[in-house]
């Protein structure tokens, strides 16, 4: 069965300052990853996901995620945090063929300060 | 067009009672899927519609749970007899891809259920 870690409860970070959240996953073909944000009282908004082809994968607000398939990791980064992307990030992994369930991690929270 | 909603957005429920969750998805998608995110943890499956089949019950977490989706789009999360432990916020998402193929879901924004 597939299974998500996400190792860092809680992170804080200044500022401008560079973001990387961390993420394994155990699945044994081809998964599909995606990361998601949730702030207080919302639903889960999708930054960014990978299904194949290039492993270094563009998203919303200026977040990227690389796949490295030998580390079984698929990291979530940020050049430069602002204050509004303090929130609840959540990593999730689903199976390659059919539309099936995520599964997610824990998730890190991310506290950003001035 | 308008995103997954859910209603109620909150719920309060004395213990023993039966509630009723409601998730209206996105227009057309196919599938659609419940999961229950307790205080603190990541969202984790309970059921999972391709139209009006239910394909996957499998995380439905006892027979007080029941969900339907009658006519292949609103879908009914229904639980009887609500324990304590059934507080948590419950998230519906659809997707418009049936089986195969490349897919993402889109989240509503939750209910969140309190049993007193």
């Amino acid at each position: 069965a597939q299974s998500v870690t996400q190792p860092d409860i809680h992170i804080t970070v200044s500022e401008g300052a560079s973001l990387e959240l961390r993420c394994n996953y155990s699945y044994g073909a081809t998964p599909y990853l995606f990361w998601y944000v949730q702030s207080p009282g919302q639903g889960l908004q999708l930054l960014l996901k990978y299904f194949s082809g290039d492993t270094l994968v563009q998203g919303i607000k200026g977040f990227e995620a690389e796949f490295k398939r030998s580390q079984s990791s698929f990291n979530l980064r940020k050049p430069s945090v602002h204050w509004s992307d303090a929130a609840e990030y959540f990593c999730a992994v689903g199976i390659y063929s059919g539309n099936t369930p995520l599964v997610f991690g824990k998730g890190t929270r991310l506290s950003v300060i001035a | 067009g308008a995103g997954v909603s859910q209603s109620p957005r909150y719920k309060v429920a004395k213990r023993g009672q039966d509630v009723a969750l409601r998730c209206d998805p996105i227009s057309g998608h196919v599938s659609l899927f419940w999961y229950q995110q307790a205080l603190g943890q990541g969202p984790e499956f309970l059921t999972y519609f391709q139209n009006e089949a239910q394909l996957d019950k499998s995380g439905l977490p006892s027979d007080r749970f029941f969900a339907e989706r009658p006519e292949g789009s609103v879908s009914t999360l229904k639980i009887q007899r609500t324990q304590q432990e059934d507080s948590a916020v419950y998230l519906c998402a659809s997707s418009l891809v049936g089986n195969g193929g490349a897919y993402e879901q889109y989240f509503g924004p939750g209910t969140r259920l309190t049993v007193t």
